[in-house]
């Protein structure tokens, strides 16, 4: 089975600064889902990401997929207040190309 | 995008009862899931939610405690019987356009078992 690990387990930065989350795959990646929970919530679409090399970005927040498509990362630059909460890499199952097998989360807070 | 709605947001059941948890989307689409987070944890897939059959479920879960239903293609209920503690977890619903597409989640429906 395909196993996510992300890193760091959490995060404290002050507002404005950058910050990256990393997304490691056992296996290779088909697909790649990047979202947001705000806590105790549902998840909020961020970005999707399927080529190697591939990058997309949304309002400050920007994906990447490594060449070998085993290791996303998400960036996001001059953080603010309402990037708080818990981001979740899913990995995109090969087999039914639709289930989600999700890493462990990262919890970000932004201080003022 | 998918608009998802979930009812109930939120429920406290004692022990050994049931609860039907249901899933709106605002469109058809092709998949829907059903995903459990246990407190502080990332989030498992309990089953697909097909339309006009049987649920396919993921290992560890089972059509007795989780049964699901999805009369057609917006609709899908989620039903936790003879709830126990370890039954205390945020459920979600997710929905799939088509294969290759992007996936969006309902609310979730936060669930405590006494």
């Amino acid at each position: 089975s395909q196993e996510l690990e992300q890193s760091p387990q959490s995060l404290i930065v002050q507002e404005g600064k950058n910050l990256t989350i990393n997304c490691t795959s056992s296996k290779t990646l088909y697909g790649l889902y990047w979202y947001k929970q705000k806590y105790g919530e549902g998840l909020i679409f961020l970005m999707m990401l399927q080529k190697g090399g591939e990058e997309k970005s949304h309002e400050k927040i920007t994906a990447k997929l490594d060449e070998k498509k085993q290791q996303s990362s998400l960036h996001i630059t001059a953080s603010q207040p309402s990037h708080a909460g818990i981001y979740l890499c899913g990995a995109l199952d090969t087999g039914t190309a639709s289930k989600l097998t999700f890493g462990t989360g990262t919890r970000l807070q932004v201080t003022l | 995008s998918a608009v998802i709605s979930q009812k109930p947001s939120r429920d406290i059941c004692q022990r050994g009862t049931s609860l039907t948890i249901q899933c709106q989307v605002d469109s058809q689409v092709t998949m829907m899931f059903w995903y459990r987070q246990q407190p502080g944890q990332s989030l498992t897939l309990i089953a697909t939610a097909n339309q006009g059959s049987e649920a396919t479920y993921e290992s560890g879960f089972v059509i007795d405690k989780f049964p699901i239903s999805r009369p057609n293609l917006t609709f899908s209920t989620l039903t936790v019987s003879n709830m126990s503690p370890e039954d205390s977890s945020i459920y979600l619903c997710s929905v799939l356009r088509d294969r290759g597409y992007e996936q969006y989640f309902g609310p979730g429906t936060r669930l405590t078992v006494t």
